[in-house]
């Protein structure tokens, strides 16, 4: 299993302004993952966050705006650069541990509110 | 693209009744399958997975689930509902092979639990 805490847990922003947000894992993972969760919508992948190379993005998503750092095994940041109300979200960490044939596990999520 | 079908928005139930959440999708093979629950504040845990196998999946909480692949459908189940499976429940599918990476969500189904 593997526990992940992530940073802030809520915060409210002015539009214009960026937040990083910070996940922590309690072992060495391969991979992480950034989901949104809009209000009233299913969870959409972000990003694949990968150890020494630069992270995947899902189509509709791209760098400038959701730049993402994976600088070691345990550890990531997710920045939501320029917020507008429509970023508004709950943003989620995501890790798979062990392969293919194993559980996600996600983080309790950073409820952001741009105001 | 594959995609996630919940029909039901918000289910609600008495207590000790028993509950199915209907899941539909859409995907070019058989994905793998899940059914995560959310509860208020919290983080999504995995409720059960279906990879391969028996269509029959017994999860944690006393749920279960039954993959039809005729009718491509992954219905969660619930003999007896108890006041503290109130929450949101969510249904995905991910590609074969990768497991839980990547993972394509349904919007969700809110279950709402009378005494």
């Amino acid at each position: 299993s593997a526990v992940i805490s992530q940073k802030p847990s809520r915060d409210i922003c002015q539009r214009g302004t960026s937040l990083t947000i910070q996940c922590q894992v309690d072992s060495q993972v391969t991979m992480m993952f950034w989901y949104r969760q809009q209000p009233g919508q299913s969870l959409t992948l972000i990003a694949t966050a990968n150890q020494g190379s630069e992270a995947t993005y899902e189509s509709g998503f791209v760098i400038d705006k959701f730049p993402i750092s994976r600088p070691n095994l345990t550890f990531s940041t997710l920045t939501v650069s320029n917020m507008s109300p429509e970023d508004s979200s709950i943003y989620l960490c995501s890790v798979g541990v062990g392969g293919a044939n194993t559980e996600a596990f996600f983080g309790q999520g950073t409820r952001l509110t741009v105001v | 693209a594959q995609s996630v079908t919940q029909p039901d928005i918000h289910i609600t139930v008495s207590e000790g009744a028993s509950l199915e959440l209907r899941c539909n999708y859409s995907y070019g093979a058989t994905p793998y399958l899940f059914w995560y629950v959310q509860s208020p504040g919290q983080g999504l845990q995995l409720l059960l997975k279906y990879f391969s196998g028996d269509t029959l999946v017994q999860g944690i909480k006393g749920f279960e689930a039954e993959f039809k692949r005729s009718q491509s459908s992954f219905n969660l189940r619930k003999p007896s509902v108890h006041w503290s499976d109130a929450a949101e429940y969510f249904c995905a599918v991910g590609p074969p092979g990768a497991g839980s990476y990547q993972l394509t969500f349904g919007k969700g189904t809110k279950l709402s639990v009378i005494p």
